[in-house]
């Protein structure tokens, strides 16, 4: 079965924290997602990677970086944490060719920032 | 541009009800169309697709037609179940790039 894997389903970190989010998937997909996700405002794209070491700015990058050393990971960082990126993020991987277009999400993680 | 706007909730139903939660989309192209289900505390799945028009896409009770007319992709479900409480997202993809809608929460009541 599919899975996308993200380490922490909660998180509570102090304002200027540095913060990383896991996310692991066993489907050996080319394209990995950030997003989060907050009321009203439906999934933001945050950054996205087509393959190892390459990454893209998605809609809303700013105060975040990310890291794909392994086809199979994707951090998400939080270089200074703040409280306006208290929500939920949520991590999906896609193949490229072949996949059917369809994109598999993980669980979530919601974090908080005090 | 590209985008997806579906109808704002909460939708509160009771048990056996009928459901219709629209959607529509703008997009270049010839997009696939999806319909992705959250349930509570938990990531999306996704629940159905549609890949050209006039495709009916099924599962679990739900169906959606991809209608290129009126650019629309309208989920529905004949008799719905408390256990379909939930936030369902509406979803294209076009080039390599996925476009979500705001998301419509459903409570079913029993």
């Amino acid at each position: 079965d599919v899975k996308v894997t993200q380490s922490s389903r909660y998180l509570v970190k102090r304002t200027g924290e540095k913060v990383f989010l896991e996310c692991v998937q066993d489907m050996d997909h080319e394209n990995m997602f950030w997003y989060r996700q907050d009321p009203g405002l439906g999934l933001r794209l945050i950054y996205f990677s087509y393959d190892v070491k390459m990454k893209e700015k998605g809609d809303i990058p700013e105060g975040y970086s990310v890291s794909r050393e392994k086809k199979e990971r994707f951090s998400l960082i939080l270089e200074s944490a703040s409280t306006n990126q208290t929500s939920m993020y949520l991590c999906a991987s896609r193949r490229s060719l072949g996949g059917k277009n369809i994109q598999y999400f993980g669980a979530g993680t919601r974090l908080s920032v005090l | 541009g590209n985008s997806v706007t579906q109808m704002e909730g909460p939708v509160t139903l009771s048990e056996e009800a009928f459901l219709t939660i629209n959607c529509t989309y703008t997009a270049t192209g010839y997009p696939s169309l999806f319909w992705y289900v959250q349930y509570p505390g938990e990531g999306l799945q996704l629940l159905l697709k549609a890949t050209k028009a006039d495709d009916k896409g099924s599962n679990k009770g739900f169906e959606a037609t991809y209608r290129k007319e009126t650019t629309s992709f309208h989920l529905e479900k004949g008799s719905v179940q408390v256990s379909d409480s939930a936030v369902y997202f509406c979803a294209l993809i076009t080039g390599n790039q996925f476009y979500f809608g705001t998301g419509t929460s459903l409570t079913v009541i029993p």
